[in-house]
């Protein structure tokens, strides 16, 4: 198992509508975990933390499952400005920083 | 606050020879790391330092080689350039607080080996 998964779409999603992905991790004694996004030739830069409770920033809510072992980020009313690729990221804790996984490409079509 | 800041932006080199990535960060993080991200994959740790002196190996440092003598700039070294080392590469600073790590990155270096 490799150890963070993302289905990679895309995802195609009409402007407004609600999209929801997911990631998986396989080592459970993970840490930290974020939501990066990445536009087109850009450097990944940090979405939004993932907190046990849940947590939300504006549109986007993030959720961890830690007995299940995956992540999941929500966007509603979606923008065409949400168009870009989402990358999963856990800390495993050590000095080593942090495990990406491949990124989920999402398209908003107006 | 220039953030993290990273030279050249995009490079053609043949196969053989070498050069260094330069980069570079002016918020006092600790922490720095190398990574390349080829297309379609995920980012992938080359070197990391948690500190001005102190280097160690990611998941991928064949080929390559690094330095910390200042907090501020940790420069990346190819020295025989070869086609599997096409790629991007983003250097990354971060400041570790308790587990909750957010990594800045720098803009990104093109590199083509042909």
């Amino acid at each position: 198992r490799k150890e963070v998964e993302q289905d990679p779409g895309p995802f195609n999603v009409p402007e407004g509508a609600t999209v929801a992905f997911n990631c998986t991790y396989s080592n459970s004694a993970s840490q930290s975990f974020f939501w990066y996004r990445q536009d087109c030739r850009k450097e990944p830069k940090l979405l939004m933390s993932v907190y046990s409770s849940g947590n939300e920033d504006g549109r986007f809510t993030a959720q961890l499952n830690r007995a299940s072992q995956y992540i999941s980020l929500l966007i509603r009313d979606s923008k065409l400005s949400d168009s870009a690729t989402y990358l999963c990221v856990v800390n495993r804790g050590g000095a080593d920083g942090l495990t990406f996984g491949k990124g989920t490409h999402l398209i908003i079509q107006p | 606050n220039a953030g993290v800041t990273q030279t050249p932006k995009f490079r053609i080199l043949k196969i053989g020879q070498s050069m260094t990535l330069q980069c570079a960060q002016d918020m006092n993080h600790n922490y720095m790391y190398w990574y390349r991200q080829d297309p379609g994959m995920g980012l992938k740790l080359i070197y990391y330092s948690v500190g001005a002196g102190i280097t160690d190996k990611g998941e991928v440092p064949n080929g390559y080689n690094v330095s910390r003598s200042t907090t501020e700039d940790f420069p990346l070294r190819l020295e025989l350039a070869a086609p599997s080392q096409t790629s991007v590469y983003f250097c990354a600073s971060s400041y570790l607080r308790g587990g909750q790590e957010t990594q800045y990155f720098g803009p990104g270096t093109r590199l083509l080996v042909l």
